[in-house]
């Protein structure tokens, strides 16, 4: 069964600096496909960045980047040079077909971000 | 603009109705899903979709419905099998091939009083 994991309820971070939320993943399926997305206090779910299990290099989408172990099975975020609006829940995802041949997307439950000034 | 419509944004109800949430999409995506998010937590699958008149039971969908009778639509019945029905309703799609964004609609909030 496919399995998403995340293991930091809550990261603090000071102002301009880098820091990495955790991401392990479970999947039978050798096509797959994670996803980061950004919630804040709002609600809205705002995609990051994406990563396909069949890509070569590491995704990256201007202050973040997927650091992607296929080996490991891990999808760690990489935040570079934290903004206070980076402060929100970071929510892990993976899209793949172990269910019965049917694309399913399952999440993590979340780390909450908070940068410090 | 292509998005993800959902109505109603807010929504209470008393305990024992069943209630329904739209979902509407116009980006032409076959593929639509329902999840549900409580207060400090992760977004748990209820139902999905990857074509019209077929979908599967997520992680959670005892006491709730679907339908797909078109690609565009996807509405969420909560029933009052449902035991604790009161939570944030997220509705979501996926284009074609399934890779890149899973594009998500604004949510519906349920309170059930």
């Amino acid at each position: 069964a496919q399995k998403i994991t995340q293991t930091q309820p809550g990261m603090f971070v000071q102002e301009k600096e880098a820091v990495t939320l955790d991401c392990t993943y479970d999947t039978s399926d050798p096509s797959y496909g994670l996803f980061w997305y950004k919630q804040p206090s709002s609600g809205e779910m705002i995609f990051l960045i994406y990563q396909g299990s069949y890509d070569q290099q590491n995704a990256t989408e201007g202050r973040y980047s997927l650091n992607f172990q296929k080996a490991r099975k891990s999808a760690n975020l990489v935040i570079s040079a934290s903004q206070l609006g980076d402060s929100a829940m970071y929510f892990c995802a993976m899209r793949d077909s172990s269910s019965g041949g049917y694309q399913k997307v399952t999440f993590g439950t979340g780390t909450k971000l908070q940068v410090i000034p | 603009d292509g998005g993800i419509t959902q109505s109603p944004k807010y929504l209470f109800r008393k305990e024992g109705q069943n209630v329904t949430l739209s979902c509407e999409q116009n980006l032409n995506h076959d593929a639509m899903y329902w999840y549900r998010q409580d207060p400090g937590q992760g977004l748990r699958l209820i139902y999905y979709s990857q074509i019209v008149n077929d979908f599967q039971k997520g992680d959670i969908a005892e006491g709730y419905s679907v339908s797909r009778e078109k690609k565009e639509s996807f509405p969420l019945t909560v029933t009052s099998a449902q035991k604790n029905p009161t939570a944030f309703y997220l509705c979501a799609s996926i284009g074609q091939g399934w890779a890149g964004e899973l594009f998500f609609g604004e949510g519906s909030r349920l309170t059930v009083l």
